[in-house]
């Protein structure tokens, strides 16, 4: 019930593509759904969030779906760049945070 | 500027041997935790600390142990207990009512 659940494992997109990733979860208990970008050799940051009282949130070229009766929440980088080439964990929070195993995008040209 | 400094970045140690990886907070955050990355398993949680001088083991606390004498301050010790040590050891910290976690650079620690 702890776990999220995180797909594809990696993903290639064309520069200029939309590139989607895809979370589930099982404990309704969770109430803050974050996404992480980490750079190799560096630690995740946070890129964007959302509570579960909402649909859609959106950050420039980052937006959260969310779908509560799912379970499921997703990641979709619009216009996506060389510069998004990193590896994007989503996570839901019921203190501590529990990540999924993380995907490992690759945007090429 | 404010965040988390985690030292060694590299860390060597032999067999048999224990280590203590270094993780100091200046964002006056209350809570600390420390996860451990190896390829394709994502970010496990080893131990976290709500609150100084009190902590609770995460999914994969064996081999591992920690201390939280100061807010500042959440040191991890690897010990020889734990057979497989080499990974990415990742420390992180939360304001209280805060959501977003704040990460350390991370260490990476080889045993040798």
């Amino acid at each position: 019930q702890q776990q999220v659940k995180q797909s594809p494992q990696s993903l290639i997109v064309q520069k200029g593509g939309i590139s989607i990733i895809n979370c589930a979860y099982e404990n309704t208990a969770f109430d803050y759904f974050p996404w992480y970008q980490q750079f190799p050799g560096k630690g995740p940051a946070l890129l964007i969030a959302i509570r579960p009282d909402v649909s859609e949130k959106k950050e420039g070229r980052f937006t959260i779906s969310f779908n509560k009766s799912a379970k499921q929440f997703s990641l979709h980088i619009m216009d996506s760049q060389p510069g998004d080439s990193a590896t994007y964990f989503c996570a839901a929070d019921n203190t501590p945070l529990v990540f999924g195993k993380g995907t490992r995008l690759s945007v090429i040209a | 500027d404010g965040g988390i400094t985690q030292s060694p970045k590299y860390l060597f140690r032999k067999e048999g041997q224990n280590v203590t990886l270094s993780c100091e907070q200046n964002l006056n955050h209350d809570a600390m935790y420390w996860y451990r990355q190896d390829p394709g398993q994502g970010l496990r949680l080893i131990y976290y600390s709500q609150i100084v001088n009190d902590f609770q083991k995460g999914d994969i606390a064996e081999g591992y142990s920690v201390s939280r004498e100061k807010k500042e301050s959440f040191p991890l010790t690897v010990t020889s207990a734990q057979k497989n040590p080499t990974a990415f050891y990742l420390c992180a910290s939360r304001g209280r009512g805060g959501y977003g976690y704040t990460f350390g650079s991370g260490t990476r620690l080889t045993v040798v």
